[in-house]
């Protein structure tokens, strides 16, 4: 039990296509993050929602990345114009107002860009 | 630029060993260090956290050492067994920036049975 549900979990894209990623907190979570890991490297941050607020976005996060959390409850990731180099796992990540500092991060959604 | 530097890359002990993973931080504003820990196909699971007002933090078998002075902390996992086969991450993050995570790169750890 991680506390958000990603879906889909697996994504398999062309290059040039639209993806898009939804991560559904289980339980209210006032701060929802997504990273992006790719293979045999640390997470790095791409952006942060305090409830429906998107407060930082990261370099890495391109003009073809989107990220939006309406009414501050699911939120979505979508890749315009995919590239190969978008090939990674992407991370939602949660914190609540009672876990301090402490981010939980969900199983992920992988895409591959082919 | 990589503000948090990990190290080994890789490790293989034998069960009942000690595995010990080192980071170091350049950011002296950080104040907040985790360790996670992940599964091939999973995400990160936070195993064991500190803050840089204590010098120790035990949980289990798991032991974070943490020397502000030096800007460096280590992980330490006694009595290591297979099952703690998995690549293990240091991060470290600033308390009002958010919380955001900043990662090392990882150390693949193994465990020979």
């Amino acid at each position: 039990d991680t506390g958000v549900s990603q879906d889909p979990r697996h994504k398999i894209t062309k290059r040039g296509q639209n993806v898009t990623f939804r991560c559904d907190p289980i339980s209210e979570h006032n701060r929802l993050y997504w990273y992006r890991q790719t293979l045999g490297q640390g997470p790095e941050f791409l952006t942060y929602f305090q409830n429906e607020a998107q407060l930082e976005k990261s370099r890495l996060l391109s003009d073809r990345f989107s990220a939006e959390r309406p009414k501050g409850s699911f939120s979505t990731l979508e890749i315009q114009r995919t590239e190969q180099g978008d090939s990674a796992m992407y991370l939602c990540a949660y914190r609540t107002a009672s876990s301090g500092n402490t981010i939980y991060f969900g199983e992920g959604s992988w895409l591959t860009v082919v | 630029q990589q503000q948090v530097k990990q190290s080994p890359q890789s490790l293989i002990v034998q069960k009942g060993g000690i595995s010990i993973i080192n980071c170091a931080y350049e950011n002296t504003a950080f104040d907040y260090f985790p360790w996670y820990q992940q599964f091939p196909g999973k995400g990160p699971a936070l195993l064991i956290a500190i803050r840089p007002d204590v010098s120790e933090k035990k949980e289990g078998r798991f032991t974070i050492s943490f020397n502000k002075s030096a800007k460096q902390f280590s992980l330490h996992i006694m009595d290591s067994q297979p099952g703690d086969s998995a690549t293990y991450f240091c991060a470290a993050s600033i308390g009002t920036s958010g919380s955001r995570l900043t990662f090392g790169e990882g150390t693949q750890l193994t465990v020979n049975p």
